[in-house]
């Protein structure tokens, strides 16, 4: 079974700033199929970025994924208020099963 | 714009089954994945398992022992059923639709549903 390992565990950001998010990987994941999702608090989990760098429709373009391998990347090039939030990756390329990591916090400094 | 929504049981007793539907409107069912994933309370997500429109299914390998995923195209509806259950089965139970026909990236989510097991 494939480990997915997110880091790091909580991002403390300002509004503005950059974020960068990782997703590593026990065993090497095809890059097609890697998603990353953003989940608020008492919601369900939206999809951002799926086969590792494709946007989700109607995702804004700060958002951007990356990597390959066993290396994955999520990237908010500026945050904004609503982007403080849980972000989980999940690899779907070891049919049939599939499994997500255990998320990054993303909060407000 | 499609929509799913969960029913069933808020609440099941250990060792009994839990039995969730997800119904889908706004779109077909037909040549998509439909995914079931869960997450206990303050928890990350737990993939279950996924079913494609033929009825062909995988379930998560720590699960597997204990999940039936069936699919009826004609309701637009699928379904959960998770045997034995114990209070570690508790939490929201979310249903959801793959991107296209050859992934498993959900999409489109329903809202989730609250399963306490419990006696």
């Amino acid at each position: 079974e494939i480990v997915l390992t997110q880091s790091p565990g909580t991002l403390s950001l300002s509004p503005g700033e950059r974020a960068t998010l990782s997703c590593r990987a026990s065993q090497s994941v095809s890059s097609s199929y890697l998603a990353w999702y953003q989940q608020k608090p008492g919601q369900a989990p939206r999809l951002l970025i799926y086969g590792a760098s494709s946007r989700a429709t109607g995702i804004p373009d700060r958002f951007s994924g990356s990597g390959s391998g066993t290396d994955f990347t999520l990237t908010i090039s500026r945050l904004e208020p609503e982007d403080f939030a849980v972000y989980y990756c999940q690899q779907y390329g070891s049919s049939p099963s599939s499994n997500f990591g255990g998320g990054t916090k993303v909060e407000i400094k | 714009q499609v929509q799913l929504q969960e029913s069933g049981p808020g609440l099941v007793k250990p060792s009994e089954t839990l039995s969730l539907t997800c119904t889908v409107s706004g779109g077909s069912i037909s040549s998509y994945y439909w995914n079931w994933i869960r997450q206990p309370a303050g928890k990350g997500l737990e993939w279950i398992g996924r079913i494609y429109s033929t009825g062909s299914a995988n379930y998560n390998p720590s699960l597997k022992s204990r999940v039936t995923m069936s699919i009826d195209t004609s309701k637009n509806q699928f379904s959960l059923n998770l045997s034995s259950v114990t209070a570690a089965d508790t939490a929201v139970y979310y249903c959801a639709r793959s991107v296209d026909s050859s992934s498993s990236s959900s999409q489109y989510w329903g809202q989730g549903t609250l399963v306490i097991v419990s006696s």
